[in-house]
């Protein structure tokens, strides 16, 4: 069965400090992946997608992530988190010629000063 | 202006009535799609269209129908609202299709509180 696992519901961190969100998917065929964004009170942005070639891929804000195929996991990683990064994230897989693309439940940020 | 445009923004309703959500969207997308958020679930696929004649069920379609005015508008009717219908709703495209790798576009939401 296709799923996307995001195993943290909330992630705390000191704002400077480095920030990593787990994604595990099951798909059976060549994922697309994708990490979204959603501010308080606003629809979903994309933050980076992967879909073939090097498997590190870097987004916007300072976001990047790698794909694992051995490990199906598509984490998200920041290297020194802003305050304004707390959102709550969502990862997303999905493939070519498909409708569907299946969400994590998603993962909140919360910054502290 | 917004590329994918949901009105209205907020709505608050009582059980039994009929809501409609409208989506427009100026990307040139064909395929549409409408989600719902629910805290703790992520987004759940509602229905989704390929284009104006091509409409498809998602996960979580009952209670709700949908319709494909044109290319760039796609509305979602709860023809009877019940309180567990109360949530985010989001629209979104998608460039799969039209050449692009297939990151979704979303709307800004529309919140519904079904009472």
């Amino acid at each position: 069965a296709q799923s996307v696992t995001q195993p943290d519901i909330h992630i705390t961190v000191s704002e400077g400090a480095s920030l990593e969100l787990r994604c595990n998917y099951s798909y059976g065929a060549t994922p697309y992946l994708f990490w979204y964004v959603q501010s308080p009170g606003q629809g979903l942005q994309l933050l980076l997608k992967y879909f073939s070639g090097d498997t590190l891929v870097q987004g916007i804000k300072g976001f990047e992530a790698e794909f694992k195929r051995s490990q199906s996991s598509f984490n998200l990683r920041k290297p020194s988190v802003h305050w304004s990064d707390a959102a709550e994230y969502f990862c997303a897989v999905g493939g070519p010629g498909t409708y569907k693309y299946i969400f994590g439940t998603g993962t909140r940020l919360k910054v502290l000063a | 202006d917004a590329d994918v445009t949901q009105t209205p923004r907020n709505r608050i309703t009582k059980t039994g009535k009929r809501i409609m959500l409208e989506c427009s969207q100026t990307k040139g997308h064909d395929r549409m799609y409408w989600y719902r958020q629910d805290p703790g679930l992520g987004l759940r696929l509602i229905y989704y269209s390929f284009d104006v004649k091509d409409i498809n069920k998602g996960e979580i379609s009952d209670g709700y129908s949908v319709s494909r005015q044109a290319q760039a508008k796609f509305s979602l009717s709860l023809e009877s609202a019940i309180p567990n219908q109360t949530a985010l709703y989001f629209c979104a495209t998608s460039d799969f299709g039209t050449g692009g790798t297939g990151e979704l576009f979303f709307g800004e939401g529309s919140r519904l509180t079904v009472l």
